[in-house]
């Protein structure tokens, strides 16, 4: 079974700052990763994905992922927020056999505020 | 018009009763799930369906029943609800064809009293 660790509850940043957001995984098997958003009230959105060859991902809004096979991570980084990057933001992991299955592991999420 | 829609968008009720939450899809996806997304706790998936005859337990599924009536809807409902049932529930679709990206609809904010 595959389970994801966002290392980090809620990350607060001021605008214009760099962030990262912090993701590992567990799988003894290939996994296709994704990040999602959700602003306030709303549903999830998908914010990139990484399914195979360049490790660096880049996604709506500015975001950009890097995978890393040794490290089991894919963290989540954009190099100079906004205030309407505020939103929660979650990890998320597909069994690469049973990609077809669709079934996804979520993080616990982290919640990003930024400041003025 | 969204995609995905569920309904309702909220919904108070109380400890004991009946409550079905209705998930509508235009995008002509053959996967159906539900979820439910506590603080802290990220998404948890409930159940989740393949075609209208092929429906399976997810992670939480007691205290739980689905209905696929046709490939566009799929129904969660909670038979008797107990006030650990309140949460936030979500619906996603999916095409089989795809790398795995699910599309999620608003979602319904359930209060059991």
């Amino acid at each position: 079974a595959q389970s994801v660790t966002q290392l980090d509850s809620q990350v607060p940043v001021f605008e214009e700052a760099p962030v990262e957001l912090r993701c590992n995984y567990s799988s003894s098997v290939s996994v296709y990763l994704f990040w999602y958003v959700q602003y306030p009230n709303q549903g999830l959105q998908l914010l990139l994905k990484y399914l195979s060859g360049s490790t660096l991902v880049k996604g709506i809004n500015g975001f950009e992922a890097e995978f890393n096979k040794s490290q089991t991570s894919f963290h989540l980084r954009k190099p100079s927020v906004h205030i309407s990057d505020t939103a929660e933001y979650f990890c998320a992991v597909s069994d690469h056999r049973g990609s077809t299955l669709g079934r996804l592991y979520f993080g616990r999420g982290t919640q990003l505020t930024v400041w003025p | 018009d969204a995609d995905v829609t569920q309904t309702p968008r909220n919904r108070i009720t109380k400890t004991g009763k009946r409550i079905m939450l209705e998930c509508s899809q235009t995008k002509g996806h053959d996967r159906m799930y539900w979820y439910r997304q506590d603080p802290g706790l990220g998404l948890r998936l409930i159940y989740y369906s393949f075609d209208v005859k092929d429906i399976n337990k997810g992670e939480i599924s007691d205290g739980y029943s689905v209905s696929r009536q046709a490939q566009a809807k799929f129904s969660l409902s909670l038979e008797s609800a107990i006030p650990n049932q309140t949460a936030l529930y979500f619906c996603a679709t999916k095409d089989r064809a795809d790398t795995d990206t699910q599309y999620f609809g608003p979602g319904t904010r359930l209060t059991v009293l």
